[in-house]
């Protein structure tokens, strides 16, 4: 059982604007900032957003996060074929002093 | 341009110590956060451990101080040892760089990750 909630999946048609939740406490999303990484099966994943809202470069703007509270959320506007891939949102846990990962929330495109 | 590889033997028995290595391009193991993250065949992301060259570290508590990481400054390396392996040990390990500034802590490079299966 992972520590951040998310949706197991989400769908959504070409062109379309699809958002992915996590859910998480106060001891880590509460308290420090929310990545989110983007993998296409049988590959790495790889950082989309960091900080709550940072692209890093090369990452298109079609990609946006946000945070309120304990609660983050992932949008990809504009979806298009290769977005088809598994999203994980993570945080860092002060209990724990490490990361903690959301279960993965499978995109597919209609 | 940063870059990771992992590199170890693909088979392990059980009870036997895992060990794989990441080799580090582009970034000096010196000074950085370095991390190993595993993932189960068909599932999540699970956090491992990670660590630093001036002594901070930390592990997944869920491993039961089975984890050890170490880093060779000269080799460019940072490695894992996993002892008494079971069959809920294979996994795709993957080594990635920890970014961290205050609040903000993310995996910002990751290695292309080595499939470790454990069996006899």
């Amino acid at each position: 059982q992972s520590v951040l909630t998310q949706p197991p999946s989400a769908s959504g048609t070409p062109g379309q604007r699809v958002t992915i939740s996590c859910s998480g406490s106060g001891s880590n999303i509460g308290s420090n900032t929310v990545s989110w990484y983007q993998q296409i099966p049988g590959t790495a994943p790889k950082l989309l957003i960091s900080g709550n809202d940072q692209r890093p470069s090369g990452v298109p703007d079609r990609f946006s996060g946000s945070k309120s509270g304990t609660s983050a959320s992932l949008a990809i506007r504009g979806l298009r074929s290769e977005d088809e891939a598994d999203y994980y949102c993570a945080g860092w846990d002060d209990y724990l002093n490490g990361p903690v990962f959301g279960g993965g929330t499978k995109l597919t495109v209609l | 341009q940063v870059q990771l590889q992992e590199s170890g033997p693909g088979l392990v028995k059980p009870s036997e110590t895992l060990s794989l290595s990441c080799s580090v391009s582009g970034a000096s193991v010196s000074n950085f956060y370095w991390g190993w993250i595993r993932q189960p065949p068909g599932k999540g992301l699970d956090w491992i451990g990670y660590f630093h060259n001036t002594g901070g570290s930390n592990y997944n508590p869920s491993l039961k101080s089975r984890a050890v990481i170490s880093i060779d400054t000269s080799k460019s390396q940072f490695s894992l040892k996993l002892s008494s392996v079971t069959a809920a040990d294979t996994a795709v390990y993957y080594c990635a760089r920890l970014a961290t500034s205050d609040w903000e802590y993310y995996f910002d490079y990751w290695g292309p990750g080595t499939l470790v299966t454990v069996s006899s």
